[in-house]
């Protein structure tokens, strides 16, 4: 079946300008995830859906970054007035949800984001 | 928050050798610990886990140890090849979701 998506591939774009980053999910996961992925750093958590519980909004770094995630499946990451540093590869993942469980994530391709 | 620290940031091994990976977590509740690994240009995928009531665990060619006294957990490839050449990033987890990832990595395995 088909993977986590993710659009687009590569983003380019001007410091203080918006960005919008998007992700399909796996079909029928329930639980969504996003990342980041600095040059040479592992992958830092930025947020979590569930359902429709609250995401988990703990790793977002400031008030400039936001997700939603509509009828439970795609979600959005917004970037507000991008600066140099959030340069990165973003990643989305998603996974099923078992309480109490440990549930597999499988990740998208990422979006590169290169802000000038 | 969960702090994990990954060593070494690049190893490179003879085809054939072994090729071992530490980490280190800092919150002792944690309970779950993935890696993943993360091929050039490519997305990062689940090769193993470990959760906190085993110490080993192997699949073929990997293994993981976890020693929860002293915060560490170990990834050990054995007759490596050459598509074991890639990033390895190792993770804890204090609940269902939320991973905290080491910096990786990469292992290169010369031919």
């Amino acid at each position: 079946g088909a993977g986590v998506s993710q659009s687009p591939s590569n983003k380019v774009t001007e410091k203080g300008k918006d960005v919008e980053l998007r992700c399909d999910p796996i079909s029928g996961h329930t639980a969504l995830y996003w990342y980041r992925q600095s040059l040479g750093q592992g992958l830092e958590f930025l947020i979590y859906f569930q359902g429709n519980s609250a995401p988990d909004k703990s790793g977002l770094p400031s008030d400039r970054f936001s997700a939603e995630r509509t009828g439970g499946s795609v979600s959005t990451l917004t970037i507000q007035r991008t600066q140099q540093e959030d340069s990165a590869v973003y990643l989305c993942a998603s996974s099923t949800w078992t309480s109490g469980g440990y549930n597999e994530q499988f990740f998208g391709p990422g979006t590169r984001l290169t802000v000038l | 928050g969960e702090n994990v620290e990954q060593h070494p940031s690049t190893l490179s091994v003879q085809e054939g050798d072994s090729a071992v990976i530490k980490c280190t977590y800092s919150d002792s509740a944690s309970n779950y610990f993935p890696w993943y690994k993360q091929e050039l240009g490519k997305r990062p995928q689940l090769i193993i886990d470990i959760r906190s009531n085993v110490g080993e665990k192997k699949d073929q060619r990997i293994a993981v140890t976890l020693n929860k006294t002293a915060k560490h957990f170990s990834l050990h490839i054995t007759e490596t090849q050459p598509e074991d050449s890639a990033v390895y990033f190792c993770a804890a987890s204090l609940n269902d979701y939320k991973l905290s990832f080491g910096a990786g990595t990469t292992v290169t395995v010369r031919a």
